[in-house]
């Protein structure tokens, strides 16, 4: 059976401080994976990864995918308490068929 | 604003009731993706619609039933409503048939009573 496993399930931090968040998969059609963030409603995309080793960046938060380990990890540097939120890691196992995994998510909070 | 536009954004019934929610996927986007969201839940996916068509099926109980119009819009049906049915309800889109990134509406929560 396909899952997702994202970890660790919450986490409380200081503002400035580093933070790594982790997702590890078992799919049997793996095409890519992504990372939303979700704060109060709707999930927010961040990043597509579809080749490993490569760094994807976006300001403070960066992400890279292992797909011989299968996993990857989303880092926010110099967290700010608007970073609090739960971050969602999916993998699209598409084949024919949509097939969307989605993790239980990682909240994060950051205190000020 | 992701563009995806859902309705209602809030909704409380009584066991037993038939509820219905919308989405208008972001202008040109083609395929249409509902998903359940229970509390300290992740996202389980319902079903997916690709131009008026059903593409895929996940989770989505017998009692639940979804069209997408010519328009593109979509509809999520649910009905026997149980107290297990309360959940935050999003819709997605995607320009592509069935993959890539998502687009998701700001939900529409539902509570069973």
């Amino acid at each position: 059976e396909d899952k997702v496993v994202q970890s660790p399930l919450s986490l409380v931090v200081h503002e400035g401080d580093t933070v790594t968040l982790n997702c590890s998969y078992e799919v049997t059609n793996f095409r890519s994976l992504l990372w939303y963030k979700q704060e109060k409603k709707a999930p927010t995309f961040l990043f597509m990864l579809t080749s490993s080793g490569i760094e994807k960046k976006s300001g403070r938060l960066s992400s890279i995918l292992d797909k011989k380990e299968l996993f990857s990890i989303l880092n926010i540097t110099a967290t700010q308490t608007g970073d609090s939120a739960v971050y969602l890691c999916a993998v699209d196992c598409t084949s024919g068929t949509y097939k969307y995994i989605f993790g239980t998510g990682t909240r994060l909070k950051v205190l000020a | 604003d992701s563009g995806v536009t859902q309705t209602p954004k809030h909704l409380i019934t009584a066991t037993g009731q038939r509820v219905t929610l919308r989405c208008s996927p972001r202008s040109g986007d083609l395929s249409v993706y509902w998903y359940q969201q229970s509390l300290d839940q992740g996202l389980q996916f319902l079903i997916q619609y690709y131009n008026g068509e059903e593409r895929a099926k996940g989770n989505i109980l017998e009692r639940f039933s979804a069209q997408q119009f010519p328009d593109l819009h979509s509809e999520l049906n649910l009905s026997s409503l149980e107290l297990g049915d309360s959940a935050l309800y999003f819709c997605a889109s995607s320009v592509a048939r069935g993959s890539g990134e998502l687009f998701f509406g700001e939900g529409s929560r539902l509570t069973v009573l």
